[in-house]
């Protein structure tokens, strides 16, 4: 495997049931990320991980818990949630240099989890 | 106030034309990246080219250039010989240094390549 994988690539779940989506990245960086993507807005992000480290909640509803156990994988356990949750979930990953980032750092995506909350 | 601002949701060209999107933005931030995303219809977001502020020639990667108008606050995407795998959502996005996590996107603009 290449890059940043995500699996599943997609997902229907109804309200009461507990899924996880899975993020591993091949590129050996030290940052990765989930966002969300709804149709007709702006990328939103979700979470940030440095160095396993959670660095930034967006504001995320805790129906989304995120977990990171080392800095190749990145995982969002989902639990009961909103037909307003369907949508492209993405994970990226960055190389950040001694933990402190820089304007110029590149976020690599995956190719998304396509989420529909029924 | 929106921090990425792209004004076109779709655009058309013909195969082997050059093609701009519009991409201005909005920070008081001195240092800045800009960047540019392809979005195919599989969903994953493609780096394309990046800006830094500082940055002192226009950036480049083989048929993508960067029209950065700094003083506009305009970071135009430049596709020359379009072809028809360039069909796709494209993704303006900017990092303050402020805050070097958060990657700040716009809506997207829908490129359709037709021969």
């Amino acid at each position: 495997e290449t890059g940043v994988t995500q699996t599943p690539r997609h997902l229907v779940m109804g309200m009461t049931n507990k899924k996880s989506l899975k993020c591993e990245q091949h590129l050996g960086h030290n940052a990765m990320y989930w966002y969300k993507q709804s149709a007709k807005k702006p990328l939103e992000l979700m979470f940030v991980y440095n160095f396993k480290e959670q660095t930034e909640n967006n504001s995320v509803p805790s129906r989304f818990s995120p977990e990171c156990p080392n800095s190749s994988h990145l995982f969002l356990h989902l639990h009961t949630l909103q037909p307003e949750d369907s949508a492209l979930y993405l994970c990226a990953s960055s190389h950040k240099l001694a933990g402190v980032g820089q304007v110029g750092e590149t976020q690599y995506f995956g190719p998304g989890t396509r989420l529909l909350v029924l | 106030a929106q921090k990425i601002t792209q004004t076109q949701p779709g655009m058309f060209v013909q195969e082997k034309e050059a093609v701009t999107l519009d991409c201005t933005y909005d920070t008081s931030d001195p240092s800045y990246g800009l960047f540019w995303y392809k979005q195919p219809s599989s969903g994953e977001m493609i780096f394309l080219i990046y800006q830094g502020s500082y940055d002192q020639q226009n950036a480049t990667e083989g048929r993508y250039s960067l029209n950065f108008q700094k003083a506009r606050k305009s970071a135009n995407l430049v596709i020359s010989a379009s072809q028809l795998g360039d069909s796709a959502m494209y993704f303006c996005a900017m990092r303050e240094a402020y805050n070097t996590d958060k990657l700040i996107f716009g809506t997207g603009t829908r490129l359709q390549v037709f021969p």
